[in-house]
């Protein structure tokens, strides 16, 4: 079974600069998807960003980028010019292909607070 | 925008009691997803249906039940709810084409 970490349960950064979530995985799978999703207060989930296992480049959107080491299993996401909308707590998600329907599997999470 | 609509944000329920939350998708997306989210453990699946009355256990399904007769909607059943099912609950419809989940703004459930 495939398992998501997130060893950073909270986290802060001042407004305007740059922090890091870490995420980790464990899968035998070779072909798969990694997420990162947004909760903030309001709890509406949205995608931050998404990354195909088999492009060796690393997804940014915006101020968000991936740092994807396929060997080592780790997929983090940098923040660059932390807003204070970044506030919300980041999970860390994996996906693997299937015939029919697929299963997102979730790390615990990670809460960020962005300091003004 | 696909909007995923689940029909209460907050409920409160006895121990016993037969819950049912509704969610509805208006993006005609197949795949349609119920998670419970508690704190330190993340988004865990319960049920998924990948077509009208096609279902599917998650990792946790024991206590609910679920019910899809028409695509746009998924509704999760507790038949006797029990305070360990306190809980958010947010439903979850997916779009192929960009491999991405939309998720409802999730029903806080208290079970007393």
């Amino acid at each position: 079974a495939q398992t998501v970490t997130q060893s950073q349960p909270e986290m802060s950064v001042q407004e305007a600069e740059t922090v890091t979530l870490s995420c980790t995985y464990d899968t035998s799978e070779n072909n798969y998807y990694l997420f990162w999703y947004k909760q903030p207060p309001s709890r509406q989930m949205i995608l931050v960003i998404r990354q195909e296992a088999y492009k060796q480049q690393n997804a940014t959107e915006n101020r968000f980028s991936v740092n994807f080491q396929k060997a080592a299993k780790s997929f983090s996401l940098k923040i660059s010019d932390s807003q204070l909308g970044d506030t919300a707590m980041y999970f860390c998600a994996f996906m693997k292909l299937r015939n029919y329907g697929q299963n997102f599997v979730f790390g615990p999470g990670t809460r960020l607070s962005v300091l003004p | 925008d696909v909007k995923v609509t689940q029909s209460s944000r907050y409920l409160v329920k006895r121990t016993g009691e037969k819950v049912f939350l509704e969610c509805v998708q208006d993006m005609d997306h197949e795949n349609m997803f119920w998670y419970r989210q508690d704190p330190g453990l993340g988004l865990r699946l319960i049920y998924f249906s990948y077509d009208v009355k096609m279902k599917e256990k998650g990792d946790i399904p024991e206590g609910y039940s679920v019910s899809r007769e028409k695509k746009e909607r998924f509704s999760l059943i507790l038949e006797s709810a029990s305070t360990n099912q306190t809980s958010m609950y947010l439903c979850a419809s997916r779009e192929v084409t960009n491999e991405k989940l939309f998720f409802g703004s999730g029903t806080q459930l208290s079970v007393l």
